[in-house]
């Protein structure tokens, strides 16, 4: 078990191009989050998966996000048409149904964005 | 909904001295809550979570935080710290019973001076 892997770690992009950002999970965990951080804040939650079900999204994750996660395993998180309001680190946990009940997510190391 | 106060964002204190990071949250329903770290360069991890039973819980490596419903506070304290104690610490919570989402403080910087 290598832990929540997160890819790329850091990406610098233009104003108006598109990223995305790829999490791989613990491998028996089903359930996947998205949250975001920028400097000052704490984690703010974006989307939640159960296997491949997004069960929950915020009100944060506009038009421009899109997550997915197609066979329950590995999640990707796709920002359309990047503004400077979009840079931050990304982050991305997992759980097992047992931690989730309780509240416990394991992180990644996060993919920090950067829009020039 | 439920929601985090952190109230101190940068807390310098000399090693070897006593630390407490103070924690307070809002919830009109039971809770359960959490102390994250994120040292330098690494992700975030559980340091220590209160569910239910004794209101004192404690880390493996000398945290102790204590429930407290009436102050609505739970406040992470170490008698001792070390250089190793330097990180960013993360107050969270969710509602208690079945998944809840995890909701998380603004975080507060510990800076260990030798």
């Amino acid at each position: 078990d290598t832990g929540v892997s997160q890819n790329p770690r850091h990406k610098i992009t233009k104003r108006g191009q598109n990223v995305t950002f790829r999490c791989d999970p613990i491998s028996e965990h089903n359930r996947l989050y998205w949250y975001r951080q920028t400097l000052g804040q704490g984690p703010e939650f974006l989307t939640y998966f159960q296997n491949e079900a997004q069960l929950e999204k915020s009100r944060l994750l506009s038009d421009r996000f899109s997550a997915e996660r197609p066979k329950g395993s590995f999640s990707t998180l796709e920002i359309q048409r990047t503004e400077q309001g979009d840079s931050a680190m990304y982050l991305c946990a997992s759980s097992s149904p047992e931690d989730s009940s309780t509240g416990e997510l394991f992180f990644g190391e996060g993919s920090r964005l950067t829009v020039l | 909904a439920q929601s985090v106060t952190q109230l101190d964002s940068q807390v310098p204190v000399f090693e070897e001295a006593p630390v407490e990071l103070r924690c307070n949250y809002s919830s009109s329903v039971s809770v359960y809550l959490f102390w994250y770290v994120q040292y330098p360069n690494q992700g975030l991890q559980l340091l220590l979570k209160y569910l239910s039973g004794s209101t004192l819980v404690e880390s493996i490596n000398g945290f102790e935080a204590e429930f407290n419903k009436s102050q609505t506070s739970f406040h992470l304290r170490k008698p001792s710290v070390h250089i190793s104690d330097t990180a960013e610490y993360f107050c969270a919570v969710s509602m208690s019973g079945g998944y809840q989402k995890v909701t998380f403080g603004i975080g507060t910087k510990l800076q260990v001076i030798p």
